[in-house]
């Protein structure tokens, strides 16, 4: 059972290129978050979704955007990448709201220089 | 919104000892996680907590949520090298439900 799978697992991207992360998981879960980790801010939320084709805004969405088209899927876009969105990003999923374990992924360190 | 304090920063400790990192919340707390994470990998589920009062443990590793569900301590008997690793309490940021929140992290080094 592979859980919450991230791809990809390094990058490094120019000031102004995109990308898109991919997060899957195989649980079957309705909930999924996106996570930015850096350095003395822990954990921070940046979009979540409650279920297919729905996302929410968390803490920090500026410059992110976030899409739920299948229910074991959430990709988070960066359209135009900045040095301040140089992190590690972790994805999550949940089979209840406040009920149930979040699983994670292994994270995905971006660079941007 | 919810915010989630966690004290201390960061505690050393030598192997052996006993110590406790705590978890503080602005409104009542509902599901409240801890998670332990080492460095450069992803994080694992500790445990859950939800009712007032409510205690559990795994391991030498002991979780509380007090009465009133605005703190939270996580306690470590005799500690160990193993345990090194930041640790993190999570729980509902408010607002709609899926505002999953974290605090900032309990970095802990356990001296052999």
């Amino acid at each position: 059972n592979a859980g919450v799978t991230q791809t990809p697992k390094f990058r490094v991207l120019k000031t102004g290129q995109s990308m898109t992360l991919l997060c899957a998981q195989d649980m079957n879960h309705e909930y999924m978050y996106w996570y930015r980790q850096d350095p003395g801010m822990g954990l921070r939320l940046i979009h979540y979704s409650v279920g297919e084709g729905t996302t929410a805004k968390g803490e920090v969405p500026d410059g992110y955007n976030v899409s739920r088209l299948k229910k074991q899927n959430f990709l988070l876009g960066l359209e135009s990448a900045a040095p301040s969105q140089t992190s590690v990003y972790f994805c999550a999923s949940s089979y209840m709201w406040a009920r149930a374990e979040a699983f994670f992924g292994q994270g995905t360190r971006l660079t941007v220089v | 919104s919810q915010e989630l304090e966690q004290s201390p920063q960061s505690l050393i400790v030598q192997e052996g000892k006993n110590l406790t990192i705590n978890c503080t919340s602005s409104k009542t707390l509902y599901g409240l996680y801890w998670y332990k994470q080492k460095y450069g990998e992803g994080l694992i589920f500790l445990m859950m907590l939800q009712k007032g009062g409510e205690e559990k443990s795994h391991e030498k590793i002991t979780a509380k949520l007090d009465e009133k569900k605005q703190q939270s301590s996580l306690h470590i008997t005799a500690s160990q090298p193993s345990h090194a690793g930041i640790y993190l309490c999570g729980a509902d940021g408010g607002g709609s439900q899926g505002n999953l929140i974290f605090g900032k992290g309990t970095k802990l080094s356990v001296k052999p």
